[in-house]
């Protein structure tokens, strides 16, 4: 069964490094999105993406954040200039054209030091 | 954001009873709504949606009533097992829009 994968499983970084997050979304999908959860937090939205460009963003996701979808198949956030309180897991998802179910990865667990 | 609430933080079942996890919304402009599973050091699982204008839909043990008038939802697990042990989130979104609001979670134990 076709899944979302998520590279690297844990990320360590020191304040104010750059760091950027993979994804592989399923293949035949055309929307892609991030999310992410703070220890004992709700899972909150980021941005979504759709046909090369954002379609949508959270207050969260400011200038220090992008995404980009290098290639056919990968999509990364990128987060410029890493502040503690970046620490969460990071999620990646994906949906297809006809369904409203997004499909998330397994997580990008992003500690800042 | 409490526009998704899941009102239960934890919920204990035996195996085989029923399970009832509960949802509420107070956002009118969602017609969407969903139900994930998740393990620790996972991602959310998709297990089941519901649209708007449905106020039911059934997937094998998994049912989902949805209660507009209400604004409320919910997900039913009959019979319960211990490998539905899990955090379940509720959430919503507009049919024609991008992201889903998440509500903060119930966890389910169930014992044998």
């Amino acid at each position: 069964e076709p899944e979302v994968t998520q590279t690297p499983s844990h990320q360590v970084t020191q304040m104010g490094q750059e760091v950027i997050l993979r994804c592989v979304p399923i293949s035949n999908h055309l929307y892609f999105y991030w999310y992410r959860q703070i220890l004992g937090q709700k899972v909150e939205f980021l941005v979504s993406f759709y046909n090369n460009e954002i379609s949508e963003k959270s207050e969260i996701f400011d200038d220090q954040f992008s995404v980009e979808r290098p290639d056919g198949s990968n999509f990364t956030l990128k987060i410029r200039s890493t502040k503690l309180e970046d620490s969460a897991m990071y999620f990646c998802a994906s949906r297809g054209q006809v369904y409203n179910e997004q499909f998330f990865g397994p997580g990008t667990r992003l500690t800042v030091l | 954001d409490q526009q998704v609430k899941q009102n239960s933080p934890s919920l204990s079942v035996q195996e085989g009873r029923i399970s009832i996890l509960n949802c509420d919304y107070t956002n009118s402009m969602f017609d969407y709504f969903l139900w994930y599973k998740k393990y620790p050091a996972e991602g959310p699982t998709f297990l089941i949606s519901i649209s708007s204008i449905k106020d039911k839909n059934e997937d094998g043990r998994f049912t989902v009533f949805l209660n507009k008038s209400a604004k409320h939802l919910s997900l039913h697990i009959v019979p319960s097992q211990p490998g539905d042990s899990a955090v379940y989130f509720c959430a919503a979104s507009r049919e024609d829009g991008n992201k889903l609001v998440f509500g903060a979670g119930t966890i389910l134990r169930v014992k044998s």
